[in-house]
């Protein structure tokens, strides 16, 4: 069965940066992309980006670009985010999700468990 | 980047009650929008995809009908795990934006 299997809670203080790893099983890697979703506090739900499985393509947040990096390791079926410069504002839950084809569009067909990043000092 | 506006932003149901949430697109998306469900604590759940199209395993409760801009999730009978919190997501073009989110309390 699909199962992607993010890291654990993290504390941060502001300026520092955060690594989330997504490890994917149970379907071909390289036949779907990985999409970054967070929430912050009793809010709403705020895409972030997408990477390709297969060429590293990527699709970034326009307000988070240049503080955000996506990447994939294909031996380990495993995406990561990594987001810098942290304020306190990135506190949040994240997400990798699976889009449920090759491409940016589409929908969500599986989610990981969530990790929560939280910022202060 | 075209917005997504949910309404009701919540509502209180009863179990049997038929319920229905809209959501507006700043502009036409043609059939590019998703539903999910969210539960506390929990990662969302795709409901529906491309408008209409049921996920595979979920109950045929669950509708999504519309196109362009306009859109509809209907719940024919509320059943108690059904008390959530409901999304749309529009992946037409990026950012793939989602609304703001529709809370479905129990009356």
């Amino acid at each position: 069965q699909v199962q992607l299997v993010q890291s654990g809670v993290e504390v941060k203080k502001p300026g520092a940066s955060v690594k989330v790893s997504c490890k994917a099983s149970g379907y071909t890697f390289t036949s779907y992309g990985i999409s970054w979703v967070r929430q912050a506090p009793g809010q709403g739900l705020e895409w972030m980006g997408w990477i390709s499985g297969d060429t590293n393509n990527t699709d970034y947040a326009q307000n988070l670009q240049g503080r955000v990096t996506m990447t994939t390791d294909t031996p380990t079926n495993t995406a990561y985010m990594e987001l810098r410069s942290l304020r306190s504002d990135d506190t949040a839950v994240y997400y990798c999700a699976r889009s449920s084809s090759l491409e940016s569009s589409g929908w969500y067909d599986y989610w990981g468990q969530g990790t929560l990043v939280t910022v202060s000092s | 980047d075209i917005q997504m506006t949910q309404s009701p932003s919540s509502l209180s149901a009863s179990v049997g009650d038929r319920v229905t949430i809209t959501c507006q697109a700043t502009q036409d998306i043609n059939n590019y929008l998703n539903w999910y469900q969210q539960k506390p604590g929990k990662a969302p759940k795709v409901l529906i995809y491309d408008a209409s199209n049921l996920e595979t395993g979920v109950p045929s409760r669950f509708s999504g009908s519309g196109s362009g801009t306009d859109f509809t999730l209907t719940i024919s009978s509320l059943q108690p795990q059904d008390f959530a919190t409901y999304f749309c997501q529009q992946s037409y073009s990026a950012p793939r934006t989602f609304g703001q989110g529709t809370k479905v309390e129990i009356k």
